[in-house]
């Protein structure tokens, strides 16, 4: 079984509208990231967690929101979706005190018409 | 204002050959980087890193060369193979308090490696 999953993988939504995009970690990870990625451009940061109390805006946090509901999970909302909110949202876990590396999840793709 | 650039978009080897990908940075705070490799439909894999206290990182056919006061690194893949295939991120970050990167990595926007048979 996968270390990191999303839900759902693919979601299609219309404007306006609320979406959830769920993240479970088996790893045992304290911290917890939130990345979008839109074509040609790197990751960047939406938020992130280093435990169940701890929430943090990263650089593009505006229009979405996020909740710590466990350690092994993190979801990420968009209140009111918007087109230019089409990307591909991934999870990532890693464990405290720096790492080396981000456990990546598969990445949900999530189209706004 | 991109802080971690990847200049070349894509980048196409014979099986066999080096690969070279390259990684520019503009912030001097960054004292730790990262590469991650991509699959279509799949998330990021940790590939290999190094701090700034080292120029040169080996894993296996991977190295990584930083070259601080040029704010340059590069990912060599000897002997290069298809399943390399994939996108190359450079990701670049302060150290943290155990050493390793911190939380907070700065993506480049990747390069397309395709490894023809």
């Amino acid at each position: 079984d996968a270390d990191v999953t999303q839900t759902p993988r693919n979601r299609i939504t219309k404007t306006g509208k609320r979406i959830m995009l769920e993240c479970s970690q088996t790893k045992g990870h304290d911290r917890m990231y939130w990345y979008r990625q839109d074509p040609g451009l790197g990751l960047r940061l939406i938020y992130y967690s280093f435990d169940v109390k701890d929430i943090n805006k990263g650089e593009i946090s505006d229009g979405y929101s996020v909740s710590r509901q466990a350690q092994a999970k993190f979801s990420l909302s968009l209140e009111s979706a918007i087109p230019n909110q089409t990307a591909l949202y991934f999870c990532a876990t890693s464990p405290a005190g720096g790492n080396d590396e981000q456990y990546f999840g598969p990445g949900t793709r999530l189209t706004v018409t | 204002d991109q802080q971690v650039k990847q200049n070349s978009p894509s980048l196409s080897v014979q099986e066999g050959r080096i690969s070279i990908l390259n990684c520019d940075y503009t912030n001097s705070m960054f004292d730790y980087f990262l590469w991650y490799k991509k699959y279509p439909a799949e998330g990021p894999t940790f590939l290999i890193s190094i701090s700034s206290i080292k120029d040169k990182n080996e894993d296996g056919r991977f190295t990584v060369f930083l070259n601080k006061s040029a704010k340059h690194l590069s990912l060599h893949i000897v002997p290069s193979q298809p399943g390399d295939s994939a996108v190359y991120f450079c990701a670049a970050s302060t150290i943290g308090n155990s050493g390793g990167s911190n939380y907070k990595l700065t993506f480049g926007k990747g390069t397309l490696l395709t490894v023809n048979p």
